[in-house]
């Protein structure tokens, strides 16, 4: 079975900086997708960014951006630009792309982000 | 577009008894999964529907079962509820191969 792991409880970072959080996951597959979702406190979980494991170019949207390090099995999210919006749980997951995906998402146990202003 | 909608907000039930939770897809996404959100055990995976099948089903008692119709509309079930039944219930669907999920704004459910 795949495990996510989010090492960071909290991470708390100055208006306008840069943060980083940080998530590895173990697996034998060699075909998946990673994502990272935010989810506020309105609870709604909302889709950051994805990546396939088959691209080595890393995914970017607009001020997020993420590492892929695939052989370490490590899937970092950058925040450029920190903005007040940005404060939430940041959940990273991980789905298999054998068997279509039914397994659904496996997920970390979340970062809580704070954004000060 | 409308997004995945989630009935109801809240629930209060009593130990024991049984509950129905609805969740409506975005138009044309035929998959829909279900999660249980708790603050000891996080996100879990309940179950996965694809065309009215249930495609695989997470580490969960029968006591919680789920159904999905020609509409691709989802409910789920869980009967004698349990304390620890109480949890945020999310409901997600997919476009499809390789697409993210979207998610509802999830049931809260309380067993008192």
């Amino acid at each position: 079975a795949q495990t996510v792991t989010q090492s960071q409880p909290e991470m708390s970072v100055q208006e306008a900086e840069t943060v980083t959080l940080s998530c590895t996951y173990d697996t034998s597959e060699s075909d998946y997708y990673l994502f990272w979702y935010k989810q506020p406190p309105s609870r709604q979980m909302i889709l950051v960014i994805r990546q396939e494991a088959y691209k080595q170019q890393n995914a970017t949207e607009n001020r997020f951006s993420v590492n892929f390090q695939k052989a370490a099995k490590s899937f970092s999210l950058k925040i450029s630009d920190s903005q007040l919006g940005d404060a939430a749980m940041y959940f990273c997951a991980y789905r298999s792309r054998s068997g279509g995906g039914a397994d659904g998402l496996t997920f970390g146990k979340g970062t809580h982000l704070i954004i000060q202003p | 577009k409308a997004g995945v909608t989630q009935t109801p907000r809240y629930l209060i039930k009593t130990r024991g008894q049984q509950v129905t939770l609805s969740c409506s897809p975005i138009s044309g996404h035929r998959s829909v999964s279900w999660y249980q959100q708790t603050p000891g055990q996080g996100l879990q995976f309940l179950f996965e529907y694809f065309s009215e099948t249930q495609r695989n089903k997470g580490n969960f008692p029968g006591r919680f079962s789920g159904r999905q119709f020609s509409n691709s509309r989802s409910e789920m079930n869980v009967s004698t509820l349990e304390l620890g039944d109480s949890a945020l219930y999310l409901c997600a669907c997919n476009r499809g191969e390789g697409w993210g999920y979207t998610f509802g704004s999830g049931t809260r459910l309380t067993v008192v």
